[in-house]
């Protein structure tokens, strides 16, 4: 079974300061990864996804996240915070049964994301 | 392109009544699926319908039921309410359930609250 752990539910940083969002996911099979973004009384957007092909993946508003296998990761990243970029983010793993996608998404509990002027 | 409504936005219930929620996808869209995000619990998979069939569902009691229409509309159901089915109750649309997995597109939800 997929699953998906996000390190720290709540990440402060400065404005102009890297963003740096956890997660790891456990997965028996060639995961497709996701990361959403869910702002105060909204629905989820989503960021950016890898599904198998460049390990590096260039999202919306700046955001991009590095698939590594060996470490089981897919962290999120953004050079510079800014003000706007406050609101909650999600990693989600695509569940898969007998070797195919089932299609929901397995979510990590959520990271916080605060910046500070 | 609109994106995906859900009806009611908002909406108080008392244990024990039944709840109506209400989701029209993307133009376009078939595939409907619906999450219950809770603080403690977070956000969990519910139920996923493609061409008015239920194609999978999560680990969650026979009280929670949906069903989608030939418009590709879709409704879930809660009988009898607990308080614990306090939530935030998201629906997401696609293009197909599987291809590409997983990359829904979400409306703003409708929260209930049960007293």
């Amino acid at each position: 079974a997929q699953s998906v752990t996000q390190l720290g539910s709540h990440v402060s940083v400065s404005e102009g300061a890297l963003v740096l969002l956890r997660c790891n996911y456990s997965s028996s099979v060639p995961p497709y990864l996701f990361w959403y973004v869910q702002y105060p009384n909204q629905g989820l957007q989503l960021l950016l996804k890898y599904t198998s092909a460049a390990t590096l993946v260039k999202g919306i508003n700046g955001f991009e996240a590095e698939f590594k296998k060996s470490e089981t990761s897919f962290h999120l990243t953004k050079p510079s915070a800014h003000m706007s970029d406050a609101a909650e983010y999600f990693c989600a793993v695509s569940e898969i049964n007998n070797g195919g996608s089932q299609g929901n998404l397995i979510f990590g509990k959520g990271t916080k994301l605060s910046v500070k002027p | 392109k609109a994106g995906v409504t859900q009806t009611p936005r908002y909406l108080i219930k008392t244990r024990g009544q039944q709840v109506t929620l209400s989701c029209s996808p993307i133009s376009g869209h078939r595939s409907v699926s619906w999450y219950q995000q809770t603080p403690g619990q977070g956000l969990q998979f519910l139920f996923e319908y493609f061409s008015e069939t239920q194609r999978n569902k999560g680990n969650f009691p026979g009280r929670f039921s949906g069903r989608q229409f030939s418009n590709s509309r879709s409704e879930m159901n809660v009988s009898t309410l607990e308080l614990g089915d306090s939530a935030l109750y998201l629906c997401a649309s696609s293009l197909f359930p599987r291809i590409p997995p997983g990359e829904l597109f979400f409306g703003e939800g409708s929260r209930l609250t049960v007293l």
